[in-house]
C-alpha cells in the first residue's frame, strides 16, 4: 500500500525567505509524484509533477528515490504563495494507466507573512 | 470548455436524508473520481470510474454510491446522510496520463 506523509501541518515564513515543504512517500514500485495547491476557497490545481522537471511559479521539486522524498522548494517566498499544498502519489505510471487514483498527504498550510 | 462542474456548491442536510452530488466534465475524460476533504485528513478517495459503466471503491466508500452511465457525468449519492459525512467533496477527472482536473467542490453539512 502507498502512503504520503507531509510532516508539517502549518508552515509560516516571511516574504523573501526560502521555503521548503516536506513530502515523504512509501511505495514498493516506481511512483509518480505530484504537488497540488489550493488557494483560499479555490479548486485544487496541479503545481508540479516530477516527470516534467519544471519550475512553476518559482517552485521546484526533486524526486529522491533513496530518501523516498519529493520536497517542494522556493528560494524566495511571496505573499501570494500562501495556500494549502498537497503532495500526492500515483502508482499507475508503470502500468500505463492514468493518474486517476491518487494518494494524498494531509497537506501543509503555508503562510507567507509580509 | 467548462472543465469539471460540480453542483450544488453548498448543501445542508438533516441526518437520514438522501441526496445526489452532481459532477459533469466536458473534456471527454475517461477517468473520474470523488474525493472528500477534511481538516487534518487531506483528500481521501471515495469512488472512482475508469469509463462509462465501470466504477470501483476507493479508500472511504461506505455510505456513498456512484454510477457512470455516460462519459460526462459521475454523480455521488448519499443514501442516508450522517454527521460524519460533513465535508467538502471534490470531483476530479483525467485523461490517460494527464493530471487530475478538479471541480470547485461541494460543501456539505449534515446536522
Amino acid at each position: 500500500a502507498q502512503r504520503v506523509t507531509q510532516p508539517e501541518k502549518l508552515l509560516s515564513v516571511f516574504k523573501g525567505a526560502p521555503v521548503e515543504l516536506k513530502c515523504n512517500y512509501s511505495y514498493s514500485g516506481s511512483p509518480e509524484l505530484f504537488w497540488y495547491v489550493q488557494y483560499s476557497r479555490q479548486r485544487l490545481q496541479l503545481l508540479l509533477r516530477h516527470i516534467s522537471r519544471e519550475s512553476i511559479k518559482g517552485f521546484t521539486a526533486d524526486l529522491n528515490k533513496g530518501e523516498t522524498s519529493f520536497h517542494l522548494k522556493k528560494p524566495f517566498a511571496q505573499e501570494e504563495d500562501s495556500a494549502m499544498y498537497y503532495c500526492a502519489l500515483s502508482a499507475q505510471r508503470n502500468s500505463g494507466g492514468s493518474n486517476y487514483k491518487l494518494t494524498f498527504g494531509k497537506g501543509t498550510l503555508l503562510t507567507v507573512n509580509p | 470548455n467548462a472543465g469539471v462542474t460540480q453542483t450544488p456548491k453548498f448543501q445542508v442536510l438533516k441526518t437520514g436524508q438522501s441526496m445526489t452530488l452532481q459532477c459533469a466534465q466536458d473534456m471527454n475524460h475517461e477517468y473520474m473520481s470523488w474525493y472528500r476533504q477534511d481538516p487534518g485528513m487531506g483528500l481521501r478517495l471515495i469512488h472512482y470510474s475508469v469509463g462509462a459503466g465501470i466504477t470501483d471503491q476507493g479508500e472511504v466508500p461506505n455510505g456513498y454510491n456512484v454510477s457512470r452511465s455516460t462519459t460526462e457525468d459521475f454523480p455521488l449519492r448519499l443514501l442516508s446522510a450522517a454527521p460524519s459525512q460533513t465535508s467538502v467533496y471534490f470531483c476530479a477527472s483525467s485523461y490517460r496520463r494527464s493530471p487530475l482536473h478538479f471541480g470547485n467542490g461541494t460543501r456539505l453539512t449534515v446536522t
